[in-house]
């Protein structure tokens, strides 16, 4: 069974720092796919980058961007130029081919001015 | 487009009681799925569906009943409430291929006392 492990319970950065937070996961699949997603206090939750397995550039968007690394199964988050709206929940997910997307614990991101 | 729909909000229900949470979605999507979040624990499947008249188990479904017979709607039923299933709830959609990410609900936050 795929697990997702994110190892950082609680984080917190300097406005306009950067930040990375990290994630592992264990499989024995090739193609796959993995997720952040952000959950703000109000609890909605938000996709905040995808990256697909057999892609070996990393996913960027904005000022956010991952660090992939396959062979080590590791999917870290890096923030740049943190923001206050960014304090958040983040969880790191993964994805198989039965539809089945599995979710880490979750890294609790507090961004202080 | 509204996206996902979840009702209630909030709901409170004593020990043995039973509750149907609602969700509904208008963008056509096949895959419908529920997800709870407790605290640690990240998000864990308790039933999924890949189209009308079609679902099946994830993680964590005992007390717990789905039924889809239409596209939009997957309502979620709690059997015999108990206080184990104090949890916030997510109902969640996906369109497109497999690679495709979750839409979520904003969630439900239940307490059974």
């Amino acid at each position: 069974a795929q697990t997702v492990t994110q190892s950082q319970p609680e984080m917190s950065v300097q406005e306009a720092e950067t930040v990375t937070l990290s994630c592992t996961y264990d499989t024995s699949e090739n193609n796959y796919y993995l997720f952040w997603y952000k959950q703000p206090p109000s609890r909605q939750m938000i996709l905040v980058i995808r990256q697909e397995a057999y892609k070996q550039q990393n996913a960027t968007e904005n000022r956010f961007s991952v660090n992939f690394q396959k062979a080590a199964k590791s999917f870290s988050l890096k923030i740049s130029d943190s923001q206050l709206g960014d304090t958040a929940m983040y969880f790191c997910a993964f994805k198989f081919y039965n539809n089945d997307m599995r979710f880490g614990a979750g890294t609790r991101l507090t961004v202080k001015p | 487009n509204a996206g996902v729909t979840q009702t209630p909000k909030f709901q409170v229900l004593k020990t043995g009681q039973s509750m149907t949470l609602q969700c509904a979605q208008d963008m056509n999507h096949e895959y419908m799925s529920w997800y709870r979040q407790d605290p640690g624990m990240g998000l864990r499947l308790i039933h999924y569906s890949v189209g009308a008249g079609i679902t099946d188990q994830g993680e964590v479904p005992n007390g717990y009943n789905v039924s889809r017979s239409t596209t939009e709607d997957f309502p979620l039923r709690l059997l015999s409430a108990a206080p184990s299933q104090t949890s916030v709830y997510f109902c969640a959609s996906r369109g497109g291929g497999v690679g495709s990410p979750l839409h979520f609900g904003n969630g439900t936050r239940l307490t059974v006392t």
